[in-house]
């Protein structure tokens, strides 16, 4: 089946610097990938569509500037927490769209915990 | 736009018995509807999915689904729940034609007694 990863798994920094989370898709080209975060006990929220080769499409209220997407690939889409602050602790979720999945079926990475000090 | 309602957000069975974990959805257009499993500290994991043709929807780990149009339901069920079962459930509709987005329920929890 579809395989995708994330690295790294769990993360701590200090408050101000910035992380840089990987999600690759392992065998098989993903156009197409999904970035959530979900708070503890809580479902999944999309925070933005990652497009191979053009800008990503963040949902509403989800800071472009702080959380910067990019799909250089069509194996790898990278998300970096700017500045980050104790608010963005988090376990963060991405997911591809595997093309000979059908029916638009996503498959997800394991997730990475950041924690913010 | 699409939404979905998972009723109960902790369901516990016995070993052994029936799992029903309950999945209500709205949506504009024909569906395409997902179960996924989350366990502790991973990521999601694809247990089934309902895109067009046969309504009962069978997926890994014993699970199945059917899908109910004027219930506008997308029930859950196993016969025998096992103990490595205990995890987080959600479901899931895609979006409108064009639109890849899932929406997904709040999640239920199921937890299993020996």
């Amino acid at each position: 089946g579809a395989v995708v990863s994330q690295h790294p798994s769990r993360v701590i920094c200090k408050s101000g610097t910035s992380v840089k989370i990987e999600c690759r898709s392992l065998d098989f080209q993903a156009t197409t990938m999904f970035w959530y975060r979900q708070f503890p006990k809580q479902s999944l929220m999309l925070m933005a569509t990652s497009n191979e080769g053009s800008k990503a499409t963040y949902e509403q209220g989800v800071e472009k500037d702080k959380f910067l997407i990019n799909h250089a690939s069509l194996t790898l889409s990278t998300l970096t927490v700017t500045s980050a602050h104790p608010e963005d602790s988090s376990f963060y979720i991405c997911s591809a769209r595997d093309p000979g999945g059908g029916a638009y079926t996503q498959y997800f990475g394991p997730g990475t915990r950041l924690t913010v000090l | 736009a699409q939404s979905v309602t998972q009723l109960g957000s902790h369901v516990s069975v016995s070993e052994g018995a029936l799992v029903l974990l309950r999945c209500n959805y709205s949506s504009s257009v024909p569906p395409y509807l997902f179960w996924y499993v989350q366990y502790p500290n991973q990521g999601l994991q694809l247990l089934l999915k309902y895109t067009t043709g046969a309504t009962l929807v069978k997926g890994i780990n014993g699970f199945e689904a059917e899908f109910k149009k004027s219930e506008t339901s997308f029930h859950l069920t196993k016969p025998s729940a096992h103990m490595s079962d205990a995890a987080e459930y959600f479901c899931a509709v895609k979006g409108d034609f064009g639109n890849e987005k899932l929406t997904f329920g709040t999640g239920t929890r199921l937890t299993i007694i020996p």
